[in-house]
């Protein structure tokens, strides 16, 4: 089992740049979330999708994030344009649905907007 | 609107000694509750859990304990280690809702020797 898989793992960009991030989720899993931890805010969720389809995208801050799932096997979220305000760390995370069962979180991306 | 609050944001405690990180819950709808454990450059990972129908529950040296009327839990360490220090985060989470959870801001431990 390879966890779940984020990369990159550091994001260095300028302001008005376009960013990508990349979620491999474990196999099997039938949710994937996208959470965003800063130091004001703490972990907070932008969006979650069930068996690939966006179920709660009210966490996304602006219509500058995107998210998509194409397949069961990946996830991307985008910013465009990049603000330096976007700057935190983005996780991924996936598990199956189930009351027991817990959050399986990949190690992060870390974006810094200059 | 912060439905799941921990007040603390860091907590230094002596080796061997006990470590009691508490958190805060708005929503009375909360029926399942977690805490996460973050080391640097890593992910959260869980660590432990409770139901709403329970008031405790133990798993080796951690211990969360529920308080509904209080709308509060904590979890202990007993005793404390050194590779206790990370940042412990309580996560709260609706059945009807999946997985999703709501998180509080995080608490930052350190055991020092």
């Amino acid at each position: 089992d390879a966890g779940v898989i984020q990369s990159p793992r550091h994001e260095v960009t300028e302001m008005g740049q376009e960013v990508t991030l990349r979620c491999k989720p474990i196999s099997g899993h039938d949710y994937l979330f996208w959470y965003r931890q800063t130091m004001m805010r703490g972990l907070e969720l932008l969006i979650y999708f069930n068996n690939n389809v966006p179920i709660d995208d009210s966490g996304m801050p602006e219509d500058r994030f995107s998210a998509k799932m194409p397949n069961a096997s990946f996830s991307t979220l985008k910013i465009q344009p990049s603000e330096p305000r976007d700057s935190a760390v983005y996780f991924c995370a996936s598990n199956f649905l189930g009351f027991d069962s817990p959050l399986h979180f990949g190690n992060g991306t870390r974006l810094t907007v200059t | 609107d912060q439905q799941v609050k921990q007040n603390s944001p860091s907590l230094s405690v002596q080796e061997g000694r006990i470590s009691i990180l508490n958190c805060d819950y708005t929503n009375s709808m909360f029926d399942y509750f977690l805490w996460y454990k973050k080391y640097p450059a890593e992910g959260p990972t869980f660590l432990i859990s409770i139901s709403s129908i329970k008031d405790k529950n133990e798993d080796g040296r951690f211990t969360v304990f529920l308080n509904k009327s209080a709308k509060h839990l904590s979890l202990h360490i007993v005793p404390s280690q050194p590779g206790d220090s990370a940042v412990y985060f309580c996560a709260a989470r609706r059945d009807n809702q999946g997985g999703k959870l709501i998180f509080g801001q995080g608490t930052e431990l350190s055991v020092k020797p």
